[in-house]
């Protein structure tokens, strides 16, 4: 199966920042790589799909970029609704196999 | 609206075996790829299982195969999950999700091997 490896494992950063998280597959995934963002309690959102997608009603301030096997997503301003733990997915081939994950939190 | 409701989650003594259902609404159910994904408590997410529309193919990482069946009864709209075998690394929220790469996902329910 293809392995994910996803950095920062832990992120701070300040209200406005422009925070960039990065997922490494084992092989290449085709882009084939979408973006999760998961709040306390609640089930996995959709941010990303297909590496640079954005799904319907998400804010523009999310955006995906990468190819082959290296793939980032990027919050252009970092707002306080943003706190949250991201993880990325690759659904290229086989079971998915998923980042382990960024807990984004503010300074 | 899509909606997808998960039940059958509980407390099961390990070795035993457990089935969960998901309840699908509001799209045409036949026509989407199915998955189960957990996430055990504080930890990250696993995929469980993959099954195809026709149901004809499915897809489980190595940590469960053999010991878990993904299944659907798309007359019914809804998906299951055989969990036989369970080991206390079992222990997780069990979501049903929508698609292979999911935009709708369940709420989750809460599965507890432990003796």
């Amino acid at each position: 199966d293809i392995q994910m490896t996803q950095s920062p494992s832990f992120l701070s950063a300040t209200v406005g920042d422009r925070v960039t998280i990065n997922c490494k597959a084992s092989q290449n995934i085709n882009k084939y790589l979408n973006w999760y963002q998961q709040k306390l309690g609640e089930a996995p959102k959709r941010l990303i799909y297909n590496t640079n997608s954005l799904q319907t009603g998400i804010p523009s301030r999310f955006s995906g970029s990468g190819s082959g096997t290296d793939y980032t997503l990027t919050i252009s301003s970092l707002q306080p609704e943003d706190v949250a733990t991201y993880f990325c997915l690759q659904h290229n081939s086989g079971p998915g196999t998923f980042g382990g994950g960024t807990k984004l939190e503010l300074k | 609206e899509v909606q997808l409701v998960e039940s059958g989650g509980g407390l099961v003594q390990p070795g035993r075996s457990l089935k969960l259902s998901c309840a699908a609404s509001g799209f045409t159910f036949s026509n989407y790829y199915m998955a189960w994904v957990r996430q055990a408590p504080k930890k990250g997410l696993e995929w469980v299982a993959t099954i195809s529309t026709s149901g004809s193919r499915t897809y489980y990482p190595d940590s469960v195969k053999g010991r878990f069946t993904i299944s659907r009864d798309n007359a019914k709209s809804s998906l299951y999950l055989q969990m036989n075998s369970l080991k206390s690394e079992d222990t997780a929220t069990y979501y049903c999700a929508r698609d292979r790469g999911p935009d709708y996902w369940g709420q989750g329910v809460m599965v507890t091997v432990s003796s």
